[in-house]
């Protein structure tokens, strides 16, 4: 199973919704990623969980909060939002991270639209 | 820090003909990765280079690496319609904090 899965496929939430993204993967990868693109931008990088543990905060607004239960499941929890926010959020995985050099498996993504 | 540049950033290609399309990056890097992304999809893995040299092709797309010039080309043989997408190159390297690094990418349109 080469396979990065993400939930949901799109969601709207309005500024004062608490909602939370959600991403699996079953490949025994111990680095999990969030990553925020904007339309005709590159993928910007949010989050670094490595063995569970958060290991790169690229100063993402406290408005956004990740959470890995468990080495398969990572999570994005949003809340009080705004409409800049809107954007396809990738999740993606790799074997490891120690700083990098793993490639990465990207999910669909979630599109993400705040009202 | 690894910067990554694509040129040119959108290019309208006539079906049938041939194109090259290039990447760049600013310092040292252990691996050199394409992607292709359709409009409101996903990032869609192409090709991983590793070292000097790497050649790898996947129907009418062949990318190659040379490390010494930190350049990386994406060769299109005989356009289609369906290669219509954006392009992405990124970069990384083993080391502290290194993170992915992604050029601007570059939008391809297949014309007829």
């Amino acid at each position: 199973d080469t396979e990065v899965t993400q939930t949901p496929k799109h969601l709207v939430m309005g500024m004062t919704n608490k909602k939370s993204l959600k991403c699996e993967q079953h490949m025994g990868h111990r680095a999990m990623y969030w990553y925020k693109q904007k339309a005709k931008k590159p993928p910007e990088l949010m989050f670094v969980y490595s063995y569970e543990k958060l290991s790169i905060n690229e100063s993402v607004p406290s408005r956004f909060s990740p959470e890995c239960p468990n080495s398969s499941l990572l999570n994005l929890h949003l809340h009080a939002l705004q409409p800049e926010d809107s954007a396809l959020y990738l999740c993606a995985s790799s074997q490891d991270y120690a700083g990098a050099g793993y490639e990465q498996y990207f999910g669909p993504g979630t599109r993400l639209t705040v009202t | 820090e690894l910067k990554v540049e694509q040129n040119p950033l959108f290019l309208s290609m006539q079906e049938g003909k041939n194109y090259t399309i290039y990447c760049n990056y600013s310092t040292t890097s252990d691996r050199l990765y394409w992607y292709r992304q359709d409009p409101g999809k996903s990032l869609e893995s192409l090709f991983v280079l590793l070292s000097n040299g790497a050649v790898k092709q996947e129907g009418r797309l062949m990318a190659s690496l040379d490390t010494k010039a930190r350049l990386s080309t994406l060769h299109i043989t005989a356009a289609v319609h369906d290669l219509s997408a954006t392009y992405f190159c990124a970069a990384d390297f083993t080391g502290a904090n290194s993170k992915l690094t992604f050029g601007k990418g570059i939008t391809l349109s297949v014309r007829p």
